[in-house]
């Protein structure tokens, strides 16, 4: 089983839509988790950070299932500009997952 | 923005080529790291360094030589790639190794082509 792993997606979703993405982790010694954003040649930034059992920063929303291992992002009211690859990573490990692409179109 | 920079941003050499990439970090950071993108596969760790010391050597081939002179600055030394090491190189920092709340910075990478 791989450390880290996401939906490749695509998730081809309208301008408003709700999405949600989920990311298995199979170390469960990891203490913390986070998701970054990658736009197409460029590097990872980072998005949100997910500790205990959630973050929320405006339309982003990130929880985190230690019993079933897996952190999730839903990403309320998408926009044009959120179409990019999500990548998950466990910190405990520094391992990323192979990332979810989404394009939101008009 | 410019907390981690990296040169080359591209780069194109031959297989018999030596060639070095640089990376270096403004925040201050303790922790350092080298990563591998290829097209549609997750993000590789290959090398991580703490206080300019190797902790990790995640079964990288010897022809990647990493060095470390100072918690600012981490080199990537390559010597007779291979077509198959093309990639996007990332260099990342964050402040502590092995802490919590520790997120890493990326830098913009250098894109590597091995005829």
């Amino acid at each position: 089983r791989k450390e880290v792993e996401q939906d490749p997606g695509p998730f081809n979703v309208p301008e408003g839509a709700t999405v949600a993405f989920n990311c298995t982790y199979s170390n469960s010694a990891s203490q913390s988790f986070f998701w970054y954003r990658q736009d197409c040649r460029k590097e990872p930034k980072l998005l949100m950070s997910v500790y205990s059992s959630g973050n929320e920063d405006g339309r982003f929303t990130a929880q985190l299932n230690r019993a079933s291992q897996y952190i999730s992002l839903l990403i309320r009211d998408s926009k044009l500009s959120d179409s990019a690859t999500y990548l998950c990573a466990a910190r405990r490990d520094m391992r990323f997952g192979a990332g979810t692409r989404l394009t939101v179109k008009p | 923005e410019t907390g981690v920079t990296q040169t080359p941003r591209h780069l194109v050499m031959g297989m018999t080529n030596k060639k070095s990439l640089k990376c270096e970090q403004h925040l201050g950071h303790n922790a350092m790291y080298w990563y591998k993108q290829s097209a549609k596969k997750p993000l590789e760790l290959m090398f991580v360094y703490s206080l300019e010391e190797r902790v990790e050597n995640n079964s990288v081939p010897s022809r990647f030589s990493p060095e470390c002179p100072n918690s600012s600055h981490l080199f990537l030394h390559l010597h007779t790639l291979q077509p198959e090491d093309s990639a996007l190189y990332l260099c990342a920092s964050s402040p502590i190794l092995y802490r919590g709340a520790n997120e890493q910075f990326f830098g913009p990478g250098t894109r590597l082509t091995v005829l």
